[in-house]
């Protein structure tokens, strides 16, 4: 099974102020048509899981363009170019080259 | 707008069984690939399975640590997705969430993604 590995796990952050998380993958999840099959989901507090970057680099509907994704192979990275308050929550990467589907651990990401 | 309602969730005792279901609505149920992901109290997401749509082959698959002794299934008839769950451990308890999978880009490579998601039901395997 394919290992996904996030860091930090939590990561104070002050509104207006950038962060970053990172996801490393234990196998390239970069398939050979070019995309890479890593997405990105928040869950805000008390919600349900929702999707936000979708191979790799691509925003789901909705999502703010303050939001990007970036990387390829095993090393992948979801930037936050402006932190709003409405941005806690924990974040996930999860790949989705092969089943069994496997999530990072999670980053909580709370104001300072 | 896609609605996915989960039901089913209860007390059980462990090596006991349980059957989950996911009313769907807002999409077509008969195309849809569905998913179920749960989350053990204040830990992080669990992939459970997956199921795809009959057009797909209707096949399946799981987790590891579910494996051989939960399955999935639907009722296209009632737009209804099911997780049969069975010799329940305690740590199978959790919040079970229903998934509809789509393919945001790249169709038919890999997996799809999790795009909508249910409110979750929870399940507590404790004697």
């Amino acid at each position: 099974d394919i290992v996904m590995t996030q860091s930090p796990l939590s990561l104070p952050v002050t509104p207006g102020e950038p962060a970053s998380i990172s996801c490393k993958s234990t196998q390239s999840l970069l398939h050979s048509n070019g995309n890479n099959f890593l997405d990105w989901y928040l869950q805000k507090p008390g919600q349900s899981p929702q999707l936000l970057i979708y191979l790799g680099s691509n925003r789901a509907s909705g999502v703010p363009d303050r939001f990007s994704g970036s990387g390829s192979g095993t090393d992948f990275t979801l930037k936050i170019s402006r932190v709003e308050t409405e941005d806690v929550g924990i974040y996930y990467c999860m790949q989705g080259l092969q089943t069994p589907r496997t999530f990072g651990q999670g980053t909580k990401v709370e104001i300072k | 707008e896609v609605q996915l309602v989960e039901s089913g969730g209860d007390l059980v005792k462990p090596g006991g069984s349980l059957r989950l279901s996911c009313g769907v609505s807002g999409m077509n149920f008969i195309a849809a690939w569905m998913s179920w992901v749960r989350q053990a109290p204040g830990k992080g997401l669990e992939w459970v399975g997956r199921i795809k749509s009959k057009g797909s082959g209707g096949t399946t698959d799981y987790g590891a640590p579910v494996k051989g002794r939960f399955t999935i299934s639907r009722d296209d008839s009632k737009n209804t997705l099911y997780l049969q769950m069975d010799s329940l451990k305690t740590e199978d308890t959790g919040l079970y969430y229903c998934t509809h999978l789509i393919y945001a880009g790249a169709y038919g490579v890999g997996e799809p993604q999790l795009a909508s998601w249910g409110q979750g039901t929870l399940v507590t395997v404790s004697s």
